[in-house]
């Protein structure tokens, strides 16, 4: 069954640091450029950041860029994003999602997402 | 920064028509992807490519792109439909954009 299943997460102070795993299953991770997406609570969608296949390149949105990093080791199947000097304003769910691959062509839709995980930041 | 717009809510009777609509001055070079939301549930993704529809999803599910505005169409809306629907896109740089969401009712 292809799958990504999430851990971390939780209650973390202003300021703090936390790191989210998203382990991949059932398909071959190495070939998937990966995203996380996070949605606050009652809001929509926001893209975070993403990894190339090969963890060359990485691009972030700007509200979270050069607190957030993305990374991903292909040989254990896993993406993890860190998130440093965490905001009020970062209390979301997190989902790690896949971007859709059709033959060679490189979709930016993401067909496989993780079943997402909490991270609250409160003091 | 680049935004998407997207209607607030729409509502339907069982089988009618929904049409969710997106729209964003970018929309023309890039391609539009939706995706449905049920509560407390992660997204699925309903059509990649504007209108390209993934294996699996039922094809009272369709959408089209014309110009800076993307559609989302529901033809024979189930009670199961009712969900948050929500397009997503990309800018000139490649940065990737969602919409606000909207929420199809089913009355």
């Amino acid at each position: 069954e292809v799958q990504l299943v999430q851990s971390g997460g939780g209650l973390v102070q202003p300021g703090g640091s936390l790191r989210l795993s998203c382990e991949a299953s059932g398909f071959t991770f190495s070939n998937h450029f990966m995203t996380w997406i996070r949605q606050a609570p009652g809001k929509g969608l926001e893209w975070a950041a993403n990894i190339r296949q090969d963890g060359t390149e990485k691009y972030y949105a700007a509200s979270v860029k050069g607190r957030f990093a993305i990374s991903r080791d292909n040989a254990k199947k896993t993406l993890f994003l860190e998130m440093n000097s965490l905001r009020v304003e970062d209390t979301a769910v997190y989902y790690c999602a896949r971007h859709l691959l059709v033959g060679a062509t490189l979709y930016n839709g993401m067909d496989v997402w993780g079943q997402g995980t909490t991270v609250i930041v409160s003091s | 920064s680049y935004e998407l717009t997207q209607t607030p809510s729409v509502s339907v009777s069982p089988g009618q028509t929904a049409k969710i609509i997106c729209s964003g001055h970018a929309l023309p070079n890039q391609y539009t992807y939706w995706y449905q939301q049920k509560s407390g549930q992660a997204p699925i993704l309903l059509i990649y490519g504007d209108s390209e529809r993934p294996s699996g999803v039922p094809e009272r599910f369709s959408a089209s792109s014309s110009g800076t505005t993307a559609t989302l169409t529901i033809s024979g809306v189930r009670a199961e439909d009712e969900a948050d629907y929500h397009c997503q896109s990309a800018d000139s740089r490649g940065a990737w954009v969602f919409g606000g969401g909207t929420t199809l009712t089913v009355l």
